[in-house]
């Protein structure tokens, strides 16, 4: 079983769509937790945190749920500039280890 | 200023060369790292350098050798490659005293091995 699970889609949504992608994650030493965001041939760039309590910026909604080791990230009024690979982060803070998630790849459509 | 320099961006190789992939940050991080990315595959972790010291190896191969020089340098020697080894080498740093430690990335040194 891998460590970080994700649905590797395509997700192949309108523009103005709302989208969520969903990510489990296995090792109970993970306490950190990260979307990042990775376009073609480019380097993961980081997109948000997430905490317990849920956070948003803008248009991005994370929510995160120790319990059920469970991670989301929501996106509202998708953009054509939101299309990319989105992937789900843990990380080991002991070991200061990020394990990445294979990636939901999403596709933004006029 | 959250930017994570790597150089060269391309580089090709054949199996019995050496080289050097070099990255820098200039952020005061204090941790760094190596990953290496195959094609249409998440990241996966090699080396975690955390105050100039090597703290993680993955079961790297010894053909690489990374190297911390100063708390702004890493540097990863290469030497007798195979072919399986071509893929995109990614750089990242963090500072490890913040409660997150969010890790930034470079824009990666796409490795090809002949």
């Amino acid at each position: 079983r891998k460590e970080v699970e994700q649905d590797p889609g395509p997700f192949n949504v309108p523009e103005g769509a709302t989208v969520a992608f969903n990510c489990t994650y296995s090792n109970s030493a993970s306490q950190s937790f990260f979307w990042y965001r990775q376009d073609c041939r480019k380097e993961p760039k980081l997109l948000m945190s997430v905490y317990s309590s849920g956070n948003e910026d803008g248009r991005f909604t994370a929510q995160l749920n120790r319990a059920s080791q469970y991670i989301s990230l929501l996106i509202r009024d998708s953009k054509l500039s939101d299309s990319a690979t989105y992937l789900c982060v843990a990380m080991d803070t002991g070991r200061r280890a990020l394990t990445f998630g294979s990636g939901t790849r999403l596709q933004v459509q006029p | 200023d959250t930017e994570v320099t790597q150089t060269p961006k391309h580089l090709v190789m054949g199996m019995t060369n050496k080289k050097s992939l070099k990255c820098e940050q200039h952020m005061g991080h204090r941790a760094m790292y190596w990953y290496k990315q195959k094609a249409k595959k998440p990241p996966e972790l090699m080396f975690v350098y955390s105050y100039e010291k090597l703290s993680i190896n993955e079961s790297v191969p010894s053909r690489f050798s990374p190297e911390c020089p100063n708390s702004s340098l890493l540097n990863l020697h290469l030497h007798a490659l195979q072919p399986e080894d071509s893929a995109l080498y990614l750089c990242a740093s963090s500072q490890p005293l913040m409660s997150t430690d969010t890790q930034y990335f470079g824009p990666g040194t796409r490795l090809t091995v002949l």
